[in-house]
């Protein structure tokens, strides 16, 4: 079992929709990083948090830590939102290092 | 402000050889950690620096070894090559370690090893 859970592994959607991923961690957390990666292209951070709600234009991510879990947000996708989504931990008691789930597969069709 | 630079983009080496890669953080970053991805285990963290002290180091032999500057430049070395060394290396520099600040990746060394 993956000390990082993300759901869901795919995730298919048409332009317009609100989408949802979520991350679900079993140990406190120090910071919550989330990361996206286009196919052959590197990694950007889109937010890291350690409470609370972020937003970015069209992204949104929350954290509740009482229930370690977190949730990514996209606001009316659109297909350049097509990418892998990638939830990454760090704490001590996960030895501060940064912990990665396994990503998030979305494709956004037009 | 130019981005993280990590060189070379690919290398192919032979079992046994052993290789460098580098990374060059943002201007002003003094953090700098190092990441391994593979189709089958995912992204996996390999080091952290900070001001030239190795913080953190993740669950890899002791072939993968890596040192930063007074510069904040890091490089990694992994000696006695395997197979299995076959992966995509990442960088990432921030200002203060991921507990306080961004992350921000560079492209990438692609190794393969034949």
């Amino acid at each position: 079992k993956n000390e990082v859970e993300q759901s869901p592994q795919n995730l298919t959607a048409q332009e317009g929709e609100f989408i949802t991923i979520n991350c679900s961690y079993s140990v406190g957390i120090s910071a919550l990083h989330w990361l996206q990666q286009h196919p052959g292209g590197g990694i950007v951070s889109l937010f890291m948090l350690s409470s609370g709600k972020k937003k970015h234009g069209r992204l949104i991510a929350t954290i509740n830590i009482q229930e370690k879990h977190s949730s990514l947000h996209i606001t009316a996708s659109h297909p350049r939102d097509s990418a892998v989504y990638i939830c990454a931990v760090r704490g001590v008691e996960y030895g501060n290092k940064l912990v990665f789930g396994a990503g998030t597969i979305l494709r956004v069709k037009s | 402000k130019a981005g993280v630079t990590q060189t070379p983009r690919y290398l192919i080496k032979t079992r046994g050889q052993q290789v460098t890669l580098s990374c060059s953080p943002i201007s002003g970053h003094r953090s700098v950690s190092w990441y391994q991805q593979t189709p089958g285990q995912g992204l996996q963290f390999l080091f952290e620096y900070f001001s030239e002290t190795q913080r953190n180091k993740g669950n890899f032999p002791g072939r993968f070894s890596g040192r930063q500057f007074s510069n904040s430049r890091s490089e990694m070395n992994v000696s006695t090559l395997e197979l299995g060394d076959s992966a995509l290396y990442l960088c990432a520099s921030s200002l203060a370690g991921p507990d306080y600040s961004p992350l921000h990746f560079g492209n990438g060394t692609r190794l393969t090893v034949t």
